[in-house]
């Protein structure tokens, strides 16, 4: 059973639509990570949310960190091809340590052109 | 580009082999974390050394262990290779320990 669901798994979309992927768990998080990944490539850190209905911008991608800290989503605008990747959350368990992160099980975003 | 750098990109060998992957940090970066992904498990974390110390562990297997090196660089040491342990594995360097930075992985290929 993994800590981290995301849904949806896959997602295949058009150009210039919108989409939310979610990061959900029974535990509670100190914080939650969102990452890209391309392939063949490691993944790269898009934001932190750290506080309890945090909601943070970065361009056309929008980040929220669930008021009991057990969920975070990703709404992303207008995708573009660039979008295309494997989105992972990630975070370490509140209480536990904070150098441990728990991946999610990834969301596969394909933005066809 | 984060910084980090892994070797080698590829690596194809038999079973009940050894291999070595080897990872520079980021400068001034003193942990190293290292992860394996593979397709039914995700990104599963392994170790993490700090300043040349062994700091954590993960679902890390006992034939497999790590070092960090004096000047930061660590190596991950993969002995009697399964099939199974085919799997991409990337090194993840980091300053504060909750924001960390990914190597480009090295994939690995059990025959």
């Amino acid at each position: 059973t993994q800590l981290l669901e995301q849904s949806p798994q896959f997602l295949s979309i058009q150009e210039g639509e919108n989409l939310t992927v979610y990061c959900n768990s029974s535990s509670v998080f100190s914080s939650l990570q969102w990452y890209r990944q391309e392939p063949g490539e490691g993944p790269v850190l898009l934001v932190t949310v750290v506080t309890g209905g945090e909601v943070k911008k970065l361009k056309r991608l929008t980040f929220q960190f669930g008021d009991a800290r057990k969920d975070s989503s990703l709404h992303i605008t207008a995708a573009q091809p660039g979008d295309t990747g494997l989105y992972l959350c990630a975070g370490p368990l509140y209480g536990g340590a904070t150098n441990k992160l728990i991946f999610g099980t990834g969301t596969l975003l394909a933005v066809q052109p | 580009d984060s910084g980090v750098t892994q070797t080698p990109k590829h690596l194809i060998t038999a079973t009940g082999q050894r291999v070595t992957l080897r990872c520079s940090p980021r400068s001034g970066d003193l942990s190293v974390y290292w992860y394996q992904q593979s397709l039914d498990q995700g990104l599963q974390f392994l170790i993490q050394y700090y300043n040349g110390e062994e700091r954590a562990k993960g679902n890390i297997l006992e034939r497999f262990s790590a070092q960090q090196f004096p000047d930061l660089h660590s190596e991950l040491n993969l002995s009697s290779l399964e099939l199974g342990d085919s799997a991409l594995y990337f090194c993840a360097s980091s300053w504060t320990g909750n924001e960390q930075f990914f190597g480009p992985g090295t994939r690995l290929t059990v025959l």
